[in-house]
């Protein structure tokens, strides 16, 4: 059974940062594409990043550039996403997911709040 | 940036009812575009990729169809489980999620 678990999330100040992570069981995570996937009120559900198979290329969403760091750890089966500079418009539940045609499986999802 | 516009954001319906969402794209896409559903508290669950090719274990009355810029999701014949909020994504470059089509009991 695959299976999907975010850690790390919770609340932090303005300015402050996070890391999160994902431990993958089930399938041959070094032979997947990771995503991080993000879901708020207000704009819905936004791809934020991903990662290739082993690592060597990683793509983002404009707004998170230079600010995420999107990683992986083949060996511990797992993903990562460094959040710094956080704002407030980060405030969303974040979900890993493996990629594909589409996303079918993802993570029960972890609550980033950013608020002083 | 490919943009992604899902209508109607409502739709109010009957068990039974016929139901259709419409996704464009504001460029060709060609058939790379996925529709999920999401329930409260739940993560998404795909239920078609490649425009019209079913997920496994997903019932046969919801079919997609389009290419290029236009989609649809249609939901043969309503039933009590599928109430729920609908997402289109492409995912020819990066991924973009449309604004979602809540489908709500009339």
């Amino acid at each position: 059974e695959v299976q999907l678990v975010e850690s790390g999330g919770g609340l932090v100040q303005p300015g402050g940062s996070l890391r999160l992570s994902c431990a993958a069981s089930g399938f041959t995570f070094s032979g997947s594409w990771m995503s991080w996937v993000r879901q708020t009120p207000g704009k819905g559900l936004e791809w934020v990043a991903n990662i290739k198979k082993d690592g060597s290329e990683k793509y983002y969403v404009d707004s998170v550039k230079g600010r995420f760091t999107i990683s992986r750890d083949n060996a511990k089966n797992s993903l990562y996403l460094q959040m710094d500079s956080l704002r407030a418009d980060d405030t969303a539940v974040y979900y890993c997911a493996r990629d594909g045609d589409g996303y079918v499986y993802w993570g029960q999802g972890t609550l980033v709040t950013v608020s002083s | 940036d490919i943009q992604m516009t899902q209508s109607p954001s409502t739709l109010s319906a009957s068990v039974g009812d016929r139901v259709t969402i419409t996704c464009r794209a504001s460029q060709n896409i060609r058939s790379l575009l996925a529709w999920y559903q999401q329930k409260p508290g739940k993560a998404p669950k795909l239920l078609i990729s490649g425009a019209s090719r079913l997920e496994s274990g997903v019932p046969s009355r919801f079919s997609g169809s389009g290419s290029g810029t236009e989609f649809t999701l249609t939901i043969g014949s309503l039933q009590p489980d599928d109430f729920a909020t609908y997402y289109c994504q492409q995912y020819n470059h990066f991924k973009t999620f449309g604004q979602g089509t809540k489908v709500e009991i009339k």
